[in-house]
């Protein structure tokens, strides 16, 4: 079974500048989340899709982050513009639903901000 | 607040040294609790996950344990490795609609050869 995919694997921008980020869940998993990993922390929920529609956003800073889950699978995470606080690692995972299943991770996108 | 705190942030023990993480949860209305591991540049790996209605569980060298009355969770790892070295997190899934995971900091661990 394929695990969770997230693409780029690093990325570097400068202030300012947009970025987006894209993740495949497991075949079949209903949820999907993102979380926000800065080093020596752990990863803060971002938002939490069930399906397409989301079911909790209250983590996500509106003014500069977007997220989308069309047709329910694939999602982008996007951050415009980006800020150097925004330098993290930016995990993926998903579940088969919402309701306290077991989620599972992709290998994450470093995004460094200069 | 609903928060998880590992201690200590960083742990170095020689090989073949049996040793204890230690997480501890501000709520015990909690629906289950995941033990994680990162390694660098990589995503989490799931090692345990124990339900609120357990004590325990136990995979491999790798023993989770759960006291909800005090807040507390430990993994302990039998005659560890170098191939160990890694951060372990610790998750709560706090009862309620949402469910989300809460994570704690995490331990770093280095297993000297």
């Amino acid at each position: 079974e394929a695990g969770v995919a997230q693409s780029p694997r690093y990325k570097i921008i400068e202030k300012r500048q947009s970025v987006a980020f894209w993740c495949n869940p497991i075949s079949g998993h209903a949820t999907l989340y993102w979380y926000q990993q800065i080093l020596g922390q752990g990863p803060k929920l971002l938002i939490q899709f069930q399906n397409n529609g989301v079911v909790d956003d209250s983590q996500l800073p509106k003014d500069r982050f977007s997220a989308e889950r069309l047709k329910g699978v694939d999602s982008t995470l996007k951050i415009q513009p980006a800020k150097l606080e925004d330098s993290a690692v930016y995990l993926c995972a998903s579940s088969f639903d919402g309701r306290g299943y077991e989620q599972y991770f992709g290998p994450g996108t470093r995004l460094t901000v200069t | 607040k609903q928060e998880v705190t590992q201690i200590p942030a960083a742990l170095s023990v020689p090989e073949g040294e049996n040793l204890v993480l230690n997480c501890s949860f501000t709520d015990s209305a909690i629906y289950n609790l995941q033990w994680f591991r990162q390694d660098p540049g990589k995503g989490l790996t799931s090692l345990l996950l124990i339900q609120s209605s357990q004590r325990e569980q136990t995979s491999g060298r790798l023993n989770a344990s759960l006291d909800k009355s005090s807040g507390r969770s430990t993994l302990y790892i039998a005659a560890s490795q170098p191939g160990d070295s890694a951060t372990y997190l610790c998750a709560v899934r706090y009862s309620g609609s949402a469910r989300q995971l809460t994570f704690g900091s995490g331990t770093q661990l280095t297993v000297l050869p």
